[in-house]
């Protein structure tokens, strides 16, 4: 069974810092790798997706790179911003392409 | 297209209830998730379809759970009897299943407490 474990569970920094963001998985066997960003109350919002052939992937000041033989992936968050505070989440999709999720990094961006 | 829509975004009901949840997935997309995300358990996936089969059921709690996907637009979520220990959000996602490119899209939730 796949696990996942997101370090760190929170996080809290001023506007500006460069973030990095952990993802480990116990299964190599991955199709892919998404992700997400959740808001308070609401529903999860697709970030990223790393093919398993893929290193990296780049979307404006977000950039998240996979390394599928030692399970980890990284998300990284350049100049951040107060808008960028919410929960991030990883999902590395297996057999049948279902995401399996971490329990996420908690982010605070404060002014 | 509207993307994964799920109704209703907020249901109170009172213990032994029936409980209905209800997910129109991105027309196109054919494979279907229901997960449920509570703070102690984090995001649990319940239930998977394909093509409007049920794959993958382990991740149904118990026989008070079930799920149907009659056709390609709609699916549901039952609970019967309903427990507070269900109280939690329970998002539907969907995707394209069958491709090496499969970004799951979420909807927006249920959620639900049962008092």
């Amino acid at each position: 069974k796949q696990e996942v474990t997101q370090i760190p569970a929170a996080l809290s920094v001023p506007e500006g810092e460069n973030l990095v963001l952990n993802c480990s998985f116990t299964d190599s066997a991955i199709y892919n790798l998404q992700w997400f960003r959740q808001d308070p109350g609401k529903g999860l919002t697709s970030l990223l997706l790393i093919q398993s052939s893929q290193r990296e992937q780049t979307s404006g000041r977000l950039n998240a790179s996979l390394d599928k033989s030692s399970g980890r992936s990284t998300l990284y968050i350049a100049a951040s911003q107060p808008g960028d505070s919410a929960t991030y989440l990883c999902a590395p999709e297996g057999g049948s392409y279902i995401p399996t999720f971490g329990r996420g990094t908690s982010l605070i961006v404060h002014p | 297209d509207a993307g994964v829509i799920q109704s209703p975004r907020h249901e109170v009901t009172e213990m032994g209830q029936e409980v209905t949840l209800r997910c129109k997935p991105i027309s196109g997309h054919n494979s279907l998730f229901w997960y449920r995300q509570t703070m102690m358990r984090g995001l649990e996936l319940l239930i998977y379809f394909n093509n409007n089969v049920p794959i993958d059921d382990s991740g149904m709690p118990e026989d008070r759970f079930s799920a149907k996907m009659p056709n390609a637009s709609f699916s549901t979520l039952k609970i019967q009897p309903s427990e507070p220990r269900d109280s939690a959000v329970y998002f539907c996602a969907s995707t394209v299943g069958d491709r090496e490119y499969t970004e799951a899209f979420f909807g927006q939730g249920t959620r639900l407490t049962v008092v």
